[in-house]
C-alpha cells in the first residue's frame, strides 16, 4: 500500500502570510494526488485535484504543486476562514489513503 | 443543487449490523462512482470502499478494513448508495461519509456525515 505523510502537523501563521505545507507519497504516483480541506465539524472539500488543477469555486490563493513522491499545498495569503485541516489523498491504485493531515491555525 | 444525505447512524453494541444509506440529488446519479470515506473521533479520513457506475459493471473496492465484513451497493433508480456493515466493532465508531466520485478520482461532493457508535 501507497503511504502518505503530511508535514508539518501543525501551523501556526498570521493572517496575509504565505503557508505552505507538504504531503509524501511512499512510492512514486505520478500526479495522482488531491488536497481537501476540512473545517471543524464540516465534511471535507475538495481544493485541488491531479496535484495542482484548482477545483471550480476555490479561491485563487491556493495551489498545489509536485510529481512522483513529493507535493506541496500552498496559500499565498492566509484568510480568516482558511483555518482548517487540510488532507491529501493518492489515487494512484487501492486502498486510495489519505495523509494524516495538517492543522492550519491562525495567530 | 448536488446534496448527498446520509441515514442510518446508530448506537449499535459490538458484534452487531448497520446498513447506512445515502440518496443523491441534483446530479445524475448513475453515471457517477460513489464511494464511503469514514472519520473516527478526533482522527484522519479513512477511505472505506468504492463501487463504480453501471458502465464499470458496478465492480466494487474495499479497504482492508471493510473487506469481508462491509458490503457496498447501490440502486440508481432510487439514487441510493449503501453500507451494510456486519460484525461491527469499536474501531468502527466513526462519521461516515458518502462522497461523489468526479473528475480526476476526486470527491467533488460529500455528505454531511452520519455518526456510527460501537459500544456495549
Amino acid at each position: 500500500d501507497i503511504q502518505l505523510t503530511q508535514s508539518p502537523s501543525f501551523l501556526s501563521a498570521s493572517l496575509g502570510d504565505r503557508v505552505t505545507m507538504t504531503c509524501r507519497a511512499s512510492q512514486g504516483i505520478a500526479t495522482s494526488l488531491i488536497w481537501y480541506q476540512q473545517k471543524p465539524g464540516k465534511a471535507p472539500k475538495l481544493l485541488i485535484y491531479s496535484a495542482s488543477t484548482l477545483q471550480s469555486g476555490v479561491p485563487s490563493r491556493f495551489s498545489g504543486s509536485g510529481s512522483g513522491t513529493e507535493f506541496t499545498l500552498t496559500i499565498s495569503s492566509l484568510q480568516p476562514e482558511d483555518l482548517a485541516t487540510y488532507y491529501c489523498q493518492h489515487v494512484r491504485g487501492y486502498p486510495q489513503t489519505f495523509g494524516p493531515g495538517t492543522k492550519l491555525e491562525i495567530k | 443543487e448536488v446534496q448527498l444525505v446520509e441515514s442510518g447512524g446508530a448506537l449499535v453494541q459490538p458484534g452487531g449490523s448497520l446498513r447506512l444509506s445515502c440518496v443523491g440529488s441534483g446530479f445524475t446519479f448513475s453515471d457517477h462512482y460513489m464511494d464511503w470515506v469514514r472519520q473516527a473521533p478526533g482522527q484522519g479520513l479513512e477511505w472505506v470502499a468504492r463501487i463504480r457506475n453501471r458502465a464499470n459493471k458496478y465492480t466494487t473496492e474495499y479497504a482492508a478494513s471493510a473487506k469481508g465484513r462491509f458490503t457496498i451497493s447501490r440502486d440508481d433508480s432510487k439514487n441510493s448508495l449503501y453500507l451494510q456493515m456486519n460484525s461491527l466493532t469499536i474501531e468502527d465508531t466513526a462519521i461516515y461519509y458518502c462522497a461523489r466520485g468526479g473528475v480526476a478520482a476526486a470527491y467533488d461532493y460529500w455528505g454531511q456525515g452520519i455518526l456510527v457508535t460501537v459500544s456495549s
